[in-house]
């Protein structure tokens, strides 16, 4: 079994819609990111974090660490947000990622 | 804003020869990773690195492996020897605290 799953595996919407997307983990974790995955291949990290809820733009990710399950929620969303969109754990120790397999997101206009 | 860089962008290798891909993490950052994404893969760790050693390394980084950090700004991955399927996009990542941040990547094409 993954440590890191996440859902949906791939998701379609129209511009303006609003997306969630579902990261659940089976190990004590400290923290987690989100990242962005463009076509062309690079990572761009989008939040970490332990508890809560954090916001930046359009973009808010929040976090039950009891629960161990975190979402990653774009409000009105548009085409320049399609992307793959990653959820990565932060273990206690040592502090190497731990991927989910990502959900890849295509807006339409 | 500070980012970490990683060059080249894309490396194309006959299989059996060395590569060395070359990373510029934060000048301020004291822990480095690389990872690897195989074509339609997730993400995995390879190894990381703090204090001039290796702190963790994963299954997939054997003997034909070996990172190093030969001055104070580079941080590189030898792979010795590739393989078909060393094909993929490999990224460097490094912290201070606890956030990580990635190169852009560096695509690996072993031919």
């Amino acid at each position: 079994k993954n440590e890191v799953e996440q859902s949906p595996q791939n998701l379609t919407a129209q511009e303006g819609e609003f997306i969630t997307i579902n990261c659940s983990y089976s190990v004590g974790i400290s923290a987690l990111h989100w990242l962005q995955q463009h076509p062309g291949g690079g990572i761009v990290s989008l939040f970490m974090l332990s508890s809560g809820k954090k916001k930046h733009g359009r973009l808010i990710a929040t976090i039950n660490i009891q629960e161990k399950h975190s979402s990653l929620h774009i409000t009105a969303s548009h085409p320049r947000d399609s992307a793959v969109y990653i959820c990565a754990a932060i273990k206690a120790a040592g502090n190497k990622l731990t991927f989910g397999g990502g959900t890849r997101v295509l807006v339409k206009p | 804003e500070p980012e970490v860089t990683q060059t080249p962008s894309h490396q194309v290798t006959q299989m059996g020869q060395e590569v060395i891909l070359r990373c510029v993490p934060i000048s301020n950052h004291l822990y480095f990773y690389w990872y690897r994404q195989i074509l339609g893969q997730k993400v995995e760790f390879l190894v990381s690195f703090y204090n001039n050693e290796i702190s963790e390394k994963s299954e997939i980084f054997d003997d034909q492996f070996s990172v190093e950090r030969p001055d104070g700004s580079n941080f590189t991955l030898k792979i010795r020897s590739t393989k078909l399927e060393d094909s993929a996009m490999y990224f460097c990542a490094s912290r201070r605290e606890y956030e990580q941040y990635f190169g852009p990547g560096t695509r690996l094409t072993v031919t």
